[in-house]
């Protein structure tokens, strides 16, 4: 199994505002992921987060709506920058262990 | 690009009848997994299916792979109101992504 802590658990934000996630887990790991789950829809993967190097963004996702940071092996953020109503959704992160593929607890955010 | 999709999306079970969930993908994929969710949880790891033939059971759940059909399927048997949730499928993409199907909303009914 895995320990995936992610903060804030959900948050109301503002137009316009800009909201870091943090996402920390219980050993190191190269790869982490992160997520994002629409109202009512599935998960679609934003990038991959690696230590050491940029992260790799997915089609549809840019580096300057959604930062990403890796300081070390137990730890990203994901920032959602500008934000509109449109980006209200579930992020969660992930990762990879002994075959299996494991979720934080996500960040729901609201943006009014 | 892989695809994957689930059907039904939506799935009103009667209590005691047993049911099936579909999932096929679109091009070949290692693994395979299941994985439920609650309203406002996150996901929770149900199966990981890795081999052609694979079949997993945990409680009144059973899930199997066939890779030449591209098609997984989770079978409930004897359906029980603790069942009601959203089941997902992901397939296996590569580096470690994984390509989900739009998800299958159970609910349970006496």
């Amino acid at each position: 199994s895995a320990v995936i802590s992610q903060k804030p658990s959900r948050d109301i934000c503002q137009r316009g505002t800009s909201l870091t996630i943090q996402c920390q887990v219980d050993s190191q790991v190269t790869m982490m992921f992160w997520y994002r789950q629409q109202p009512g829809q599935s998960l679609t993967l934003i990038a991959t987060a690696n230590q050491g190097s940029e992260a790799t963004y997915e089609s549809g996702f840019v580096i300057d709506k959604f930062p990403i940071s890796r300081p070390n092996l137990t730890f990203s953020t994901l920032t959602v920058s500008n934000m509109s109503p449109e980006d209200s959704s579930i992020y969660l992160c992930s990762l990879h262990r002994a075959g299996e593929a494991f979720f934080g607890q996500g960040t729901r955010l609201t943006v009014v | 690009e892989l695809k994957v999709e689930q059907n039904p999306l939506f799935l009103s079970m009667q209590e005691g009848k047993n049911y099936t969930i579909y999932c096929n993908y679109s091009t070949t994929s290692d693994r395979l997994y299941w994985y439920r969710q609650d309203p406002g949880k996150s996901l929770e790891s149900l199966f990981v299916l890795l081999s052609n033939g694979a079949v997993k059971q945990e409680g009144r759940l059973m899930a199997s792979l066939d890779t030449k059909a591209r098609l997984s399927t989770l079978h409930i048997t004897a359906a029980v109101h603790d069942l009601s949730a959203t089941y997902f499928c992901a397939a296996y993409l590569n580096d470690y992504k994984l390509s989900f199907g739009a998800g299958t909303t159970v609910t349970v009914r006496a």
